[in-house]
């Protein structure tokens, strides 16, 4: 079963605009993870935040987690192009990553 | 280094036919992972292994699903008399125990005519 669930289910914007995509969950984890999906690279790692941290960095991209909402946010800052993709949150709980059905991402040029 | 890599990449097979697919890990990652993936959908877990153990199956949909892993290397995901609604991207993970972060296979598209 999906815990994740990813929101807006897609989302177009303009290059060198901003994305925001939200991820909810429902049990207690130990930590949340982003990926990103396309068709060149494959699934990709993109940043874990653990249970106790509320907010990190990784170039562009800006992830915050609230533990007492069961909710996490990845902003792309300055989009590009190649930033077009399916998006998706997992949580750790244990071994096992549990997915969300992701945000297609589009950014026009 | 070399990544996760999986194989074929593409299967078409008829419906009622065996298939495998073979998922090669990072070498030393000790934990590999399956799971699959419906067109436009998110990742279904379907079995984890910690060396060549299978501590968690309660993922694989239909005892038609079966999964070995040999050496604490590469592992076989093999569907017997396979259905239509089998096809779906096959996906491939492998991570060691101090990371939780997931390195995934390029998949293989499966398609069950």
């Amino acid at each position: 079963s999906q815990q994740g669930e990813e929101d807006p289910q897609a989302l177009s914007i303009q290059e060198g605009e901003n994305a925001t995509m939200n991820c909810s969950y429902k049990t207690s984890i130990n930590n949340l993870q982003w990926y990103r999906q396309n068709s060149g690279r494959g699934l990709v790692h993109l940043i874990l935040i653990r249970s106790n941290e509320r907010e990190k960095h990784s170039g562009r991209l800006r992830v915050t987690l609230d533990t007492s909402k069961k909710s996490s946010s990845l902003l792309i800052t300055a989009s590009r192009a190649a930033d077009t993709a399916s998006y998706f949150c997992a949580t750790d709980s244990n071994y096992q990553l549990i997915w969300g059905a992701g945000t297609k991402l589009i950014i026009k040029p | 280094g070399a990544g996760v890599s999986q194989s074929p990449s593409n299967k078409v097979t008829e419906k009622g036919k065996d298939v495998e697919l073979r998922c090669d890990p990072i070498s030393g990652h000790t934990a590999l992972y399956w799971y699959r993936q419906s067109l436009g959908q998110g990742l279904e877990f379907l079995i984890y292994f910690q060396g060549n153990s299978a501590p968690d199956k309660s993922g694989l949909p239909s005892d038609r699903f079966s999964a070995e892993r040999t050496g604490g290397s590469v592992s076989t995901l093999t569907i017997q008399r396979t259905q239509q609604e089998d096809s779906a991207v096959y996906l491939c993970a492998s991570n060691t125990l101090a990371s939780n972060e997931q390195f995934f296979g390029p998949g293989t598209r499966l398609t069950v005519l």
